[in-house]
């Protein structure tokens, strides 16, 4: 059974960079019938598109988060990152790590894992 | 958000509830590509419906999904208490970007 595991900071200072990696376990990152993506859900809120990434590199991002984000792959780690640029308290959330099956949905998460942005 | 819920919705033990996601015709109205998440405090989202109609292997027949132009809904019938969770509905829109409802808290009373 196919898994995910976020890792990486849980505090990041407002203005820094919040950096994030997914890694898959019992399965290829670079299967073609999948995007890999992330979601983030703020305290108390809903959940949010942040955008996905083939193993090819190709990327989608959400139009609100464009200027900010980048994906990455890591084929030979079977891992993909997150890069989220000057962040704010807003950025603050459960950031969650994810299989993208297209139409078929979002089928496999990972646990989520906590971003608090402060000083 | 990009799609609208209604922020709550009830029901007792055995009966059926409704919960509907409108969009536009840039999303909903446009794809077939409207998923459904089932989420219990503290815990990740769920894959419950996807492609309007299409449950997951595991997922109870309870759950089913429509699709009306805009609007699509997600019905859980025969209510039981651990389906007491927010409920959140996806689609695909133009340019491949994937839009979220703002979530309903599904209440069994």
């Amino acid at each position: 059974q196919l898994q995910l595991q976020e890792s990486g900071p849980g505090l990041v200072k407002p203005s820094e960079t919040l950096s994030l990696t997914c890694t898959v376990s019992a399965g290829s990152i670079s299967s073609s019938s999948y995007y890999w993506g992330w979601i983030r859900q703020s305290p108390g809120k809903g959940l949010e598109w942040i955008g996905n990434i083939y193993y090819s590199g190709s990327t989608y991002y959400s139009p609100s988060l464009k200027s900010r984000v980048t994906l990455s792959v890591d084929r030979a780690k079977n891992q993909f990152s997150l890069n989220l640029t000057s962040v704010t308290a807003a950025d603050t959330a459960v950031y969650y790590c994810v299989r993208d099956n297209g139409g078929y949905g979002l089928d496999v998460w990972g646990q989520g894992t906590t971003v608090s942005v402060s000083s | 958000s990009a799609l609208t819920q209604p922020p709550s919705a009830s029901g007792s033990p055995g009966q059926s509830v409704t919960i509907s996601c409108t969009g536009t015709s840039s999303d909903i109205g446009g794809y077939n590509f409207v998923s459904w998440y089932q989420q219990h405090p503290g815990k990740a989202p769920k894959l419950m419906i996807y492609e309007v109609t299409k449950r997951p292997s595991g997922v109870p027949d309870r759950f089913s999904g429509s699709k009306s132009g805009n609007t699509a809904s997600l019905t859980v019938s025969g209510l039981q208490a651990e389906d007491e969770a927010d409920y959140y509905c996806t689609s695909y829109a133009r340019s491949g970007n994937l839009v979220f409802g703002g979530g309903t808290k599904l209440t069994v009373l």
